[in-house]
């Protein structure tokens, strides 16, 4: 089965830290993907990486960095925490094998900036 | 603009009926994939169902359809026969080519209350 583990399950964190996020996947895919997810709004793409060292911004960048140095590793990093960043944040990754695509989703990091 | 938008924020449905979740999406790229996924109150994400837009017929996955009608735009999923494990989120996504690179947005969303 296909793994994507997310480092933390729950984090509070202090206004102005710099907080890292990791996600690993075993499964050798391409792309990756951040996302947040706050009630009413849905899940909204924060980056995505389509290989190492490649990211693309995604819909709500702002306030937000990524590292992929390794391909099975996508960090994401606030540089200096606010409380409007306060969410669940899910990452993913995903397959493309001829017309074949899935998306596989980590378990999510409850993000609380006090 | 919105890419991919689901009208409904919430559903009640009673058990065994069969239900649809709507979900309309707005692209320019000829190549997309959209996805259909649900998350339970424990927060894992759960593929139900993938349509590619080049697929003839629309996609089936035991009780789920996709409802596929390309030039609606529009990819609503039909859950035949509806459990009260049913009861969750869901969600509609889509791919798209963005630079070279794949981009999944999702919609805000369908909270499903399946009735006894």
């Amino acid at each position: 089965d296909v793994k994507v583990t997310q480092s933390s399950r729950y984090l509070v964190k202090r206004t102005g830290e710099k907080v890292f996020l990791e996600c690993v996947q075993d499964m050798d895919h391409e792309n990756m993907f951040w996302y947040r997810q706050d009630p009413g709004l849905g899940l909204r793409l924060i980056y995505f990486s389509y290989d190492v060292k490649m990211k693309e911004k995604g819909d709500i960048p702002e306030g937000y960095s990524v590292s992929r140095e390794k391909k099975e590793r996508f960090s994401l990093i606030l540089e200096s925490a606010s409380t409007n960043q306060t969410s669940m944040y899910l990452c993913a990754s995903s397959f493309v094998q001829g017309t074949n695509e899935k998306l596989f989703f980590g378990s999510g990091t409850q993000l609380s900036v006090l | 603009a919105q890419k991919i938008t689901q009208t409904q924020p919430g559903m009640f449905v009673q058990e065994k009926e069969a239900v649809t979740l709507d979900c309309t999406y707005d692209t320019s790229d000829p190549s997309y994939g959209l996805f259909w996924y649900k998350q339970p109150s424990s927060g894992e994400m759960i593929f139900l169902i993938y349509q590619g837009s080049y697929d003839q017929q629309n996609a089936t996955e035991g009780r789920y359809s996709l409802n596929f009608q390309k030039a609606r735009k529009s990819a609503n999923l039909v859950i035949s026969a509806s459990q009260l494990g049913d009861s969750a989120m869901y969600f509609c996504a889509m791919r798209e080519l963005v630079r070279g690179a794949q981009k999944l947005v999702f919609g805000q969303g369908t909270r499903l209350t399946i009735n006894p």
